[in-house]
């Protein structure tokens, strides 16, 4: 099935440092989603984009719709051990037959104390 | 709110039986809900899209015979994975899309270990 590209695939970051991720697309979407996956987990919805342009943050997250709307990234501001986890976005078209999620090959993040 | 929750968190079987995974949307009404399925260190990746009162539809190369999705209502969808066999093993999902923006909200994910 398609995939959304997604970068890094890894992070391995000290406590307190900024992290970014990006999510690329041939496609265009009118929305894009972050998602947090704990192991043995669903994902957890985190940020929710609608309009091209947007900048919407949630606590020391911030996305951003791409103006394109082929991409997206995330920002996770003094990052803190509980932020460990795999971050994958995800493209949806809505309006259509369907209202299916095209998710990206996840970014893994590790954070050391 | 937007809670959904699946039932069973883990289900061990035999080769050739078959398999019942709930999806619950707790506190809100959805007229779609999604199924997917995670194999280890890989992403999410959707097998079909359950619509409340109407056929399922199936991704390309998901077995709509061996995979029956059933939506009675507006919170609830079941998955029965049928005749089930050891590649079947793998971390089912479901999401269920809320509000006018149908945001999808996952559930717990269902760990299915076929002997």
């Amino acid at each position: 099935g398609q995939q959304l590209n997604q970068s890094p695939q890894s992070m391995f970051i000290q406590e307190g440092e900024d992290v970014s991720m990006n999510c690329t697309s041939s496609s265009i979407f009118n929305t894009w989603l972050w998602y947090k996956q704990d192991p043995g987990e669903g994902p957890v919805l985190l940020i929710a984009l609608y309009k091209a342009g947007e900048l919407t943050s949630n606590g020391r997250l911030t996305a951003q719709f791409g103006i394109t709307r082929k991409d997206s990234f995330l920002n996770i501001s003094a990052s803190i051990p509980s932020d460990v986890g795999i971050y994958f976005c995800a493209g949806q078209l809505r309006g259509g037959a369907t209202n299916k999620l095209i998710f990206g090959t996840g970014t893994l993040l590790a954070v050391q104390p | 709110g937007a809670v959904v929750s699946q039932h069973p968190s883990r289900v061990i079987c035999k080769s050739g039986t078959s398999v019942k995974i709930e999806c619950r949307s707790l506190d809100f009404q959805a007229t779609t809900m999604f199924w997917y399925r995670q194999f280890p260190k890989q992403s999410l990746m959707l097998m079909a899209t359950s619509n409340e009162g109407s056929k399922a539809t199936y991704e390309q190369g998901v077995e709509k015979d061996k995979f029956l999705i059933n939506h009675a209502s507006l919170t609830l969808s079941t998955l029965t994975v049928t005749s089930a066999h050891p590649e079947d093993s793998s971390f089912y999902i479901c999401s269920a899309g809320e509000g006018s923006k149908e945001t999808q909200y996952f559930g717990p994910g269902t760990r299915l270990l076929v002997l």
